[in-house]
């Protein structure tokens, strides 16, 4: 399996612009997270998705960001209009629930965000 | 509810030495408990998972970890640090959600 794919790897872009943020899970895979990691606030949770549906997006900082999931294989993060506070590395991660044992999660490498 | 806590930001070792990182978790389900390993500009790799099996767990790279439930602890440990080792390392905690909750991170570093 090719893991879980994420892109662009890295974005530069200015502030007030649209950012959107590619991931697809592995196959088979039911449940899609995103998460955010910057040096400050660690590794934290935005969003989660089962079967293509938001379960928790709790973590969502604010309503310029969002995220979609049409299909099992795809999903968007979006962030409308882009801040300098937001650069960071945004990161996808899949797991399944035949894996009933435990819910181990696969991380894609990563979407390197920085806004100027 | 269920939290982490990873006792030191930033661990130093010297190479040949023990390495021994700390986890602390907060669990009201019995607990699925994990090891991610993360090196400089790459994502999060599974090194080791504590799914109720045996309390000693053997993961990659020569790293295990003990669940020792009476301590609600899951300490990571290897006998011997490698130059290789340097890197962030996670400890994470899921109950029956689907969802992990991550501690804050060790950076471990490996000295000559």
């Amino acid at each position: 399996d090719a893991g879980v794919i994420q892109s662009p790897r890295h974005e530069v872009t200015e502030m007030g612009q649209e950012v959107t943020l590619r991931c697809k899970p592995i196959s088979g895979h039911d449940y899609l997270f995103w998460y955010r990691q910057t040096m400050m606030r660690g590794l934290e949770l935005l969003i989660y998705f089962n079967n293509n549906v938001p379960i928790d997006d709790s973590g969502m900082p604010e309503d310029r960001f969002s995220a979609k999931m049409p299909n099992a294989s795809f999903s968007t993060l979006k962030i409308q209009p882009s801040e300098p506070r937001d650069s960071a590395v945004y990161f996808c991660a899949s797991s399944s629930t035949r894996d009933v044992i435990s819910y181990e999660q696969y991380f894609g490498p990563g979407t390197r965000l920085t806004v100027t | 509810a269920q939290s982490v806590t990873q006792l030191g930001s930033h661990v130093s070792v010297s190479e040949g030495a023990l390495v021994l990182l700390r986890c602390n978790y907060s669990s009201s389900v019995p607990p699925y408990l994990f090891w991610y390993v993360q090196y400089p500009n790459q994502g999060l790799q599974l090194l080791l998972k504590y799914t109720s099996a045996a309390t000693l767990v053997k993961g990659i790279n020569g790293f295990e970890a003990e669940f020792k439930k009476s301590e609600t602890s899951f300490h990571l440990t290897k006998p011997s640090a490698h130059m290789s080792d340097a890197a962030e390392y996670f400890c994470a905690v899921s109950g029956n959600t689907g969802k992990l909750i991550f501690g804050q991170g060790t950076t471990l570093q490996v000295k000559p």
